[in-house]
C-alpha cells in the first residue's frame, strides 16, 4: 500500500517569505500526485495535480510543485506567500490507473503573519 | 450550489446512538468516498464505492457501514456511535470514465459523540 509523509507539521512565515512544503510518498509503481488546501472551516480544494509529462506543475494562486521521481517527492512551493495562504495543506497520492482512492499525508498547518 | 452536498453539517450525538451522514452529488460522477479527518492524522479512507452495486472497505471501516442508494447518493452510518468517532467527515467524488482522477470534496460534517 502507498503512504505519504509530510515532514513539516506546522510552518509559520511572514508575508512575502518563500514557501516550500515537503511531501514524500512510498509506492513502487506509477502514481498520480496532488496537493489540496483546506482554508479554515472549509472543505478541501485542489491546488494542483501531476499525472504525467512536465514534472514542474503550476497550480492556482501562484503555487507550483515539482515531481522528482528518483526522490519520491512532490514538494509544494510558492515564491511569496500572502496572509490569505494561511491554511492546512495536504499532499495525496493514488495509483495511476488503479482507481481514484487517495492516500493523504497528515497535513501541514501554514500560518502566514502580517 | 455545492456539487457535493453533505448533511448534516454539524451533529452532536450520544454514545450508542445510530447516526447516518448523507452525501449527494450533482456532478454525475461514478465514484464516491467517505473520509474522516482527525487533527494530526490527515484524511483516512473509511469506505468507497465505484458504482451503485460496488462497496469497498477503506483503511478504517470498523464501526461504520455505507449504502450507495443511487449513483448520486452515498450515506455513511455509525451503528453505535462511540466518542473516538468524533471527527470531521468528508464525502468525495471522482469520475473514472473521463480518466481524471481528481477528487471533489463536500463541505464536511462535524460529528461529536458525547
Amino acid at each position: 500500500a502507498q503512504s505519504v509523509s509530510q515532514h513539516n507539521h506546522h510552518v509559520i512565515l511572514s508575508e512575502a517569505a518563500s514557501l516550500e512544503l515537503g511531501c514524500n510518498y512510498s509506492y513502487g509503481g506509477t502514481v498520480n500526485l496532488f496537493w489540496y488546501v483546506q482554508y479554515p472551516g472549509q472543505h478541501l480544494q485542489l491546488l494542483l495535480k501531476y499525472f504525467s509529462g512536465d514534472p514542474l506543475v503550476k497550480g492556482i494562486k501562484g503555487f507550483e510543485a515539482e515531481f522528482i521521481k528518483s526522490k519520491f517527492s512532490f514538494n509544494l512551493r510558492k515564491p511569496s506567500v500572502q496572509w490569505s495562504d494561511t491554511a492546512e495543506y495536504f499532499c495525496a497520492v493514488n495509483k495511476a490507473g488503479g482507481g481514484n482512492k487517495l492516500t493523504f499525508g497528515t497535513g501541514t498547518q501554514l500560518k502566514v503573519e502580517l | 450550489d455545492a456539487d457535493v452536498t453533505q448533511t448534516p453539517r454539524n451533529r452532536i450525538t450520544k454514545t450508542g446512538k445510530r447516526i447516518m451522514l448523507e452525501c449527494s452529488q450533482t456532478k454525475g460522477h461514478d465514484r464516491m468516498y467517505w473520509y474522516r479527518q482527525d487533527p494530526g492524522l490527515g484524511l483516512r479512507l473509511i469506505y468507497y464505492s465505484f458504482d451503485v452495486k460496488d462497496i469497498n472497505k477503506g483503511e478504517i471501516s470498523d464501526g461504520y457501514s455505507v449504502s450507495r442508494q443511487a449513483q448520486a447518493k452515498f450515506s455513511l452510518s455509525l451503528e453505535s456511535a462511540i466518542p473516538n468517532q468524533t471527527a470531521l467527515y468528508f464525502c468525495a467524488t471522482s469520475d473514472h470514465r473521463t480518466g481524471n482522477t481528481e477528487a471533489f470534496f463536500g463541505q464536511g460534517t462535524r460529528l461529536t459523540v458525547v
